[in-house]
Order: structure tokens, then C-alpha cells, then sequence
């Protein structure tokens, strides 16, 4: 069974940075794109970042890229996404997401269950 | 980017209805949809992927279809535990914003 497990989430001051993991189990880690999500409570969902099978190619949204760092670590079966100079605006809660192939960009089957970021003075 | 417009927002519909969400595709997509069910507090499903195939272990009352920039999620018989908010999500091609804004199906 696929599990995917997000933690390091907080309050943050505006500004701050903020280093979320994601470890996963169930599956062969080194074969699939993973990906981080994110929701405003009561919003839609958002895309933040993926990143391929082999680290070899590595997206972002709009929002976030120059401020959020993506990185994985096949001997750990981690995910990890370092948030710099955060904004309000980046409170939400994210998701860690497996990819259902090994390229950056598709869809998504399975899910962790979320950590909340908030960030605020 | 490739946008993507779902409707309608929200849905109120009684359970045995058949509803039908859409989703519409600013540039054709081919048939790169996928579709998630969102259960308050409850992390994102997929249901269908490819806009049509059901991923496995979805009921059979939920049905996708269509292709290029226009694209139906059926249930066809809505049950207690389907209401809930749906998604689209295309991945033909990178985009900053690959998720429809959601449907919210509520009780009638």
C-alpha cells in the first residue's frame, strides 16, 4: 500500500523559511515523479512543483518559483520542498503527491494527507 | 498556459440523479485529463485518468469522457457518499495552473 507522509509544516513569520518532507512507502521510490499540491482551506487545489524519477527535470508554479526549492533522496524514499522568503499567501495546506508516471508532468495517484504551513506576523 | 473552466461550481442534486460535471480546456488537451474526487478534510482521489479509463477500485457509476478541449464527468446514479468536490487536472501540457476551480455536489 502506497503511504506518503508529510511533516515539518508550522507558523512561520512572513519572510521566514520552512523545510517540509514527505516519506514514502509502498513503492519503488526511484521510478515515479513526485509532486507537491497545495489547498487554501475551502479553495481549489493549487500545483507548487514536480520533480522527475532521477532529479533530471524539476518544475514550478509561477508563485513560488525562485522562493521553493524541490529535492528528493532515493536512500531516504524522501520528498522535500524548502519554502524561502514566504508570504501569507503560501498558508495552506500541502500535499505530497506520487505521480502516476515517471515524467514531471501527470497525474497524480495517491496523496498524503497534508501539512498545514501558515505563515503570519 | 492551458487553462482549464469546469461546470458548473456548485451542483445540487438528490441521490439516484445522474450528473454530469464539465470541463473545458482552453487548447486541446487530447484525451490528458484526469479527474479527483476531494472529501472535506480528505486529501484528493483520482477517479478517472486519460479522460476516460477509471482508475482502479472507482465504482462503475462514474464514467469520463470527451477529448480535445471538452471533457464530462458522469455519475450516473449519485450515491450518499458522493457528494463531495470534483476536479479536473490536465497534463498534456505544462502548465502554472493544471486544475479546474472544482464542483461542489450537494444534497438537494
Amino acid at each position: 500500500e502506497v503511504q506518503l507522509v508529510e511533516s515539518g509544516g508550522g507558523l512561520v513569520q512572513p519572510g521566514g523559511s520552512l523545510r517540509l518532507s514527505c516519506a514514502a512507502s509502498g513503492f519503488t521510490f526511484d521510478d515515479y515523479a513526485m509532486h507537491w499540491v497545495r489547498q487554501i482551506p475551502g479553495k481549489s487545489l493549487e500545483w507548487v512543483s514536480s520533480i522527475s524519477w532521477n532529479s533530471g527535470s524539476i518544475v514550478y508554479a509561477d508563485s513560488v518559483r525562485g522562493r521553493f526549492t524541490v529535492s528528493r533522496d532515493t536512500a531516504k524514499n524522501s520528498l522535500y520542498l524548502q519554502m524561502n522568503s514566504l508570504r501569507p499567501e503560501d498558508t495552506a495546506l500541502y500535499y505530497c503527491a506520487k505521480g502516476a508516471a515517471s515524467g514531471p508532468v501527470y497525474y497524480y495517484d495517491s496523496w498524503g494527507q497534508g501539512i498545514l504551513v501558515t505563515v503570519s506576523s | 498556459d492551458v487553462q482549464l473552466t469546469q461546470s458548473p461550481s456548485t451542483l445540487s442534486a438528490s441521490v439516484g440523479d445522474r450528473v454530469t460535471i464539465t470541463c473545458r480546456a482552453s487548447q486541446s488537451i487530447s484525451n490528458w485529463l484526469a479527474w479527483y474526487q476531494q472529501k472535506p478534510g480528505k486529501a484528493p482521489k483520482v477517479l478517472i485518468y486519460k479522460s476516460s479509463t477509471l482508475e482502479s477500485g472507482v465504482p462503475s457509476r462514474f464514467s469520463g469522457s470527451g477529448s480535445g478541449t471538452e471533457f464530462t464527468l458522469t455519475i450516473s446514479s449519485l450515491q450518499p457518499d458522493d457528494f463531495a468536490t470534483y476536479y479536473c487536472q490536465q497534463y498534456h501540457l505544462y502548465s502554472s495552473d493544471p486544475f479546474g476551480q472544482g464542483t461542489k455536489v450537494e444534497i438537494k
